[in-house]
């Protein structure tokens, strides 16, 4: 079983709705979770980051984290043609063979057409 | 210009070519990562160095090897290319002087090179 399971869809949502993507985790020494969009044909760019449990948003976007469920969440209001890219989940911990490196879920795939 | 360049973009090469792909980094970044992408896997760490002298291996380092010439540089060598090896290949860097905050985590990372091996 990997440690971060991501669902990778892909999903194709109108425009204008809200898209929620998720990941799972298993190792419970991860404690810095971010989001990376890739568009095609480019590299992965960071587009949030959260520390630990809690709500963080960035205009159209929420990251979500819930530790206790090993589970955490990116929702992205009025989505855009602009929005359509690879999100990918990462995560990382303070110490241990984890320190210094990310591990990334499997990444999803979003088309949204207007 | 871009922080994290990469070359080449794109390599078609024949099984048991040596290949060289090779990162370059104006970050001022002292940790540099390798990874490989393919489709439904995601990243998979291949090799990561946190600073010229400390190289270590990843998940799959397996038929790979890297060079840390100097701070802003690292390469990534397949010494005898085989088909499965084909995939996108990314390097990435980070700062451990932010270390304490989440941002010491956040890796930065290039373009992307597209190596398809016949």
């Amino acid at each position: 079983q990997k440690e971060v399971e991501q669902d990778p869809g892909p999903l194709s949502v109108p425009e204008g709705a809200i898209v929620s993507l998720n990941c799972t985790y298993s190792n419970s020494a991860f404690q810095y979770f971010m989001w990376y969009r890739q568009y095609s044909r480019k590299g992965p760019e960071l587009l949030m980051y959260t520390y630990s449990s809690g709500n963080k948003e960035d205009g159209r976007f929420t990251a979500q984290v819930d530790k206790s469920s090993k589970y955490i969440s990116l929702f992205i209001r009025d989505s855009q043609p602009s929005d359509s890219a690879t999100y990918l989940c990462a995560m990382s911990a303070l110490g241990g063979t984890s320190y210094g490196k990310l591990t990334f879920g499997q990444g999803t795939i979003l088309t949204v057409h207007p | 210009d871009a922080d994290v360049t990469q070359t080449p973009r794109n390599r078609i090469t024949k099984t048991g070519k040596r290949i060289m792909l090779e990162c370059s980094q104006t970050k001022g970044h002292d940790r540099m990562y390798w990874y490989r992408q393919d489709p439904g896997l995601g990243l998979q760490l291949i090799y990561y160095s946190f600073d010229v002298k400390d190289i270590n291996k990843g998940e799959i380092s397996d038929g790979y090897s890297v060079s840390r010439q100097a701070q802003a540089k690292f390469s990534l060598s397949l010494e005898s290319a085989i088909p499965n090896q084909t995939a996108l290949y990314f390097c990435a860097t980070s700062d451990s002087g932010t270390s304490g905050s989440p941002l010491t985590d956040t890796q930065y990372f290039g373009p992307g090179t597209r190596l398809t091996v016949l």
